[in-house]
């Protein structure tokens, strides 16, 4: 069976530090990949998805960027974290087409 | 430009009585309609979805949503609630194969 992977379940880290937070998707070869961000408990927003390997669309300009090494591995990163980049961050992955999507357990992001 | 809204912040209901989660879409085309549940820091658990057929889905935990084309609506229900119904529930929309989430609902249930 398909399994998703998120780690760390949660993050501190200083405002200007580099982030980086890994998914890694069991089970399943060529899955669509997405990196949600919840702020304040509500919300979901689209950050970033990936079709395939070095496939990378992003959904809202920002201080953020992923990539996509491996098939079944996206990562979220960025250089100089802010204030405004706390929240609570989803990866998920679908077979594609109008399928459901799959989450992982999610990572809690503070910045101080 | 597609959409999903969730009109209620939150919903109250008694436990044993029925509840109803509201959710309206806009679409050009034919909508593929799913909802989801999150628990406290958790990621989010799949209940059900329409892509076509009957206009009324069952899913998990009891739940189940009537496709409504005329009125563009999707609501979420549940005969009998549980205090353990009590989470945050989304709507959301295929867009291309990318899901676009209404802003959620919190559902409390109270014994």
């Amino acid at each position: 069976s398909q399994t998703i992977h998120q780690w760390p379940a949660t993050l501190v880290q200083p405002v200007g530090s580099p982030l980086s937070l890994e998914c890694t998707v069991e089970g399943t070869s060529n899955p669509n990949l997405y990196w949600y961000r919840q702020a304040a408990g509500r919300g979901l927003q689209l950050l970033f998805y990936s079709v395939g390997i070095g496939q990378i669309s992003s959904e809202v300009p920002q201080n953020l960027s992923a990539s996509r090494p491996q098939d079944r591995q996206f990562i979220l990163s960025s250089k100089k974290l802010l204030l405004s980049d706390s929240g609570f961050y989803l990866c998920a992955w679908s077979p594609g087409g109008v399928e459901k999507l799959f989450f992982g357990s999610g990572t809690q992001l503070s910045v101080l | 430009a597609q959409s999903v809204a969730q009109p209620e912040d939150q919903v109250n209901v008694a436990e044993g009585n029925p509840l109803t989660v509201k959710c309206t879409y806009s679409v050009s085309g034919n909508p593929y309609l799913f909802w989801y549940v999150q628990y406290p820091n958790r990621g989010l658990q799949f209940l059900l979805k329409y892509i076509t057929g009957d206009n009324l889905v069952k899913g998990s935990y009891g739940f189940e949503a009537e496709f409504n084309k005329s009125q563009t609506s999707f609501h979420l229900k549940k005969p009998s609630a549980l205090v353990s119904d009590s989470a945050l529930y989304f709507c959301a929309l295929n867009q291309g194969g990318k899901l676009i989430f209404g802003q959620g609902t919190e559902l409390s249930v109270k014994p």
